[in-house]
């Protein structure tokens, strides 16, 4: 069974540009979850989806959206992009939200921005 | 801040030694999850215990949930060098699927 696959694995962009970060689920987990990882910040909870619709977001400013799909598959729109965002961003999948449960990391795409 | 916050940041050891890991937090949760991180990549996930839940083992892993001391620890047993990642706690709670990190410890096995 495939497990989660995000792509890019690196993604290079421009102070103000706008960047698109996916994510693909493993099959049969409707929830998706996306983490920022920055250096000397930690793992920080981005935002979640379950089912097509955004079910909580961390404290991250509107710049960072993102939607799933109806094959939940995700994406995360960074926009206007800052040299802060520079980070690893991880996708995590599980079973509906209605289970409480153990999450599946993809591996991640590295963000740089310059 | 529900965070959990781990001790130590690092741990150095030689290849067959145990190593522990814990992890404090402050509100109530419903289950603390451990990770682990290789060279900054994916998480793999470890163990999960649940807050009804006093030990869990996983080969030679095993993770204890003190809820009245807000405490987890992860035990590592006979180390070995592959076992060289970060790794972290993160905690469940208040109806919300999202996991709350700990900063990690840094575990270095040397052969």
């Amino acid at each position: 069974e495939a497990g989660v696959t995000q792509s890019p694995t690196h993604l290079i962009k421009t102070r103000g540009q706008q960047a698109t970060l996916r994510c693909s689920p493993i099959s049969g987990h409707t929830s998706v979850y996306w983490y920022q990882q920055a250096l000397g910040l930690g793992l920080q909870f981005l935002l979640w989806y379950d089912e097509g619709e955004e079910r909580n977001r961390g404290n991250f400013p509107p710049r960072f959206s993102g939607r799933q799909f109806p094959n939940y598959s995700s994406e995360l729109n960074v926009n206007a992009l800052e040299l802060e965002d520079s980070a690893l961003y991880l996708c995590a999948s599980s079973l509906s939200f209605r289970t409480v449960g153990e999450q599946y990391f993809g591996p991640g795409t590295r963000l740089t921005v310059t | 801040s529900q965070q959990g916050e781990e001790d130590p940041q690092a741990l150095s050891i030689q290849e067959g030694e145990n190593a522990t890991m814990n992890c404090s937090y402050k509100t109530s949760i419903n289950n603390l999850q451990w990770y682990r991180q290789n060279s900054g990549r994916g998480l793999v996930h470890l163990i999960l215990i649940r807050s009804n839940e006093r030990e869990k083992h996983s080969g030679r892993l095993r993770v204890t949930l003190d809820t009245s001391k807000k405490s987890s620890s992860l035990l590592i047993t006979a180390s070995r060098a592959a076992d060289t990642a970060s790794y972290f706690c993160a905690l469940s709670g208040g109806g919300y699927n999202k996991l709350i990190f700990g900063a990690g410890t840094r575990l270095a096995v040397h052969p």
